[in-house]
Formats: structure tokens, C-alpha cells, sequence
């Protein structure tokens, strides 16, 4: 199996461009989790979806953020317009089925706006 | 609300060093407990996990017990190597229909010099 793939691995982009992160989950997994990770605040859950349904986004920190599942292959994180302190890594993750524990993370797209 | 709180790094060992690195938590209920690995560069990946008191999770030389009376489940290995250098998450899944969602501490960077 392939993993959950990301693309790109990495973004440069300037301040108040749309900026769209991908990610593919393991297949057969029907759990899907985004993640933002920075020196100061840490690992922080954007939002997560089950069968491609979002449950939670209550981490997204604010309207500039959109996450979309359009189907169990595929999702999307959107930014816009973006900002320098959007500044982080982006990683994506994946669970078997409702109850697994063990999450698979994919390898994170830096992205740094300018 | 579940939280987990890890010991302030960084932690700086020699080979062959024993390590402890010390976590904490706060949930309603009876949670399983995860170690996540990142490795630089890196995705994190699941360590080792305990589903319920006095379980003791293992894997690769680490170990961790799942200990309800003090809410703790604090990670030791024996001999440290320059490899074991990474960044270390602990971290709890209320179960249930949670969806797979973890709740994670805010990481311990492990430096190992030879």
C-alpha cells in the first residue's frame, strides 16, 4: 500500500493567494484527519471527517479555512486568501474504520506564505 | 474537556542512555493511550498503545503502562541510540464514537548523541 499521499510536499505562496492542499487516504479507510503543526502552538486537529461526512471542524481557525471530501479517495484543504501566519505543516491522516485507534499520517506539505 | 499534558523538552541523552519521557492525562471515562513517533522530515506513526489499565504497550525497545490511579503513561526505553532521535507525541482516544480522533500532547524532542 502506498500510504496517505499529500500534494504538493511543498508550498511558497504570497499573501492573499488561494492555496489548496490534497490528500489521498489509504484505501478502505473511512476516517480522515487534518492536521496543522508549528513550533508554537503544536499539533493542532483542523477537522476530521467519517464516510466523508465532516463530524468536527471545530478546529478550523477561522472562515479563510474549507476542507472538502468529495469521496472516499480523495480531500481537500483550501486556503483563502492566505497568510504569512498560515505559515505551517500541513499533515493529513487516515483511520481503518470507526473504532481503529492507530491513525496513518501522511508526509505533510510545508507550506510558507510570503 | 480530554487533554494530555508531556514533561518540556528537549531531552538531550548519550548512547545507551535510559530514557523516560513523562505524560499525563485528563479524560471522562477509560481512554486508550498512544505513543506517536515523528522522525525529521516525517509523518508521525503509532509507537506503541495500551487499551486499558495496567496494559503495557511495546515496541522497538519502548515501552509504557497504562496506569489509572495516576493517570499517567510515561514512555522508558533501556539503551537509547542515535537513531531513537525524533520528536515523541503521547496521546488518548476516548473510544466510543469518537471516529478514531486522538487527542495529542504537545511533544517532547529526543536528541541522542552518540
Amino acid at each position: 500500500d502506498a500510504g496517505v499521499i499529500q500534494s504538493p510536499r511543498h508550498e511558497v505562496t504570497e499573501m492573499g493567494q488561494e492555496v489548496t492542499l490534497r490528500c489521498k487516504p489509504i484505501s478502505g479507510h473511512n476516517s480522515l484527519f487534518w492536521y496543522r503543526q508549528t513550533m508554537m502552538r503544536g499539533l493542532e486537529l483542523l477537522i476530521y471527517f467519517n464516510n466523508n461526512v465532516p463530524i468536527d471542524d471545530s478546529g478550523m481557525p477561522e472562515d479563510r479555512f474549507s476542507a472538502k471530501m468529495p469521496n472516499a479517495s480523495f480531500s481537500t484543504l483550501k486556503i483563502q486568501p492566505s497568510e504569512p501566519r498560515d505559515s505551517a505543516v500541513y499533515f493529513c491522516a487516515s483511520t481503518e474504520r470507526q473504532s481503529s485507534y492507530e491513525q496513518y499520517f501522511g508526509p505533510g506539505t510545508r507550506l510558507t506564505v510570503t | 474537556g480530554d487533554s494530555v499534558t508531556q514533561m518540556e523538552g528537549p531531552v538531550t541523552l548519550s548512547e545507551e542512555a535510559f530514557l523516560t519521557i513523562n505524560c499525563t492525562y485528563t479524560a471522562t471515562g477509560y481512554p486508550s493511550l498512544f505513543w506517536y513517533v515523528q522522525y525529521p522530515g516525517e509523518g508521525l506513526q503509532l509507537l506503541l498503545k495500551a487499551t486499558k489499565a495496567d496494559d503495557k504497550g511495546s515496541n522497538k525497545g519502548f515501552e509504557a503502562t497504562y496506569r489509572k490511579e495516576t493517570t499517567s503513561f510515561h514512555l522508558e526505553k533501556g539503551s537509547v541510540q542515535v537513531s531513537d532521535s525524533a520528536v515523541y507525541f503521547c496521546a488518548l482516544s476516548p473510544g466510543g464514537t469518537s471516529y478514531g480522533k486522538l487527542t495529542f500532547g504537545q511533544g517532547t524532542i529526543l536528541t541522542v548523541h552518540p
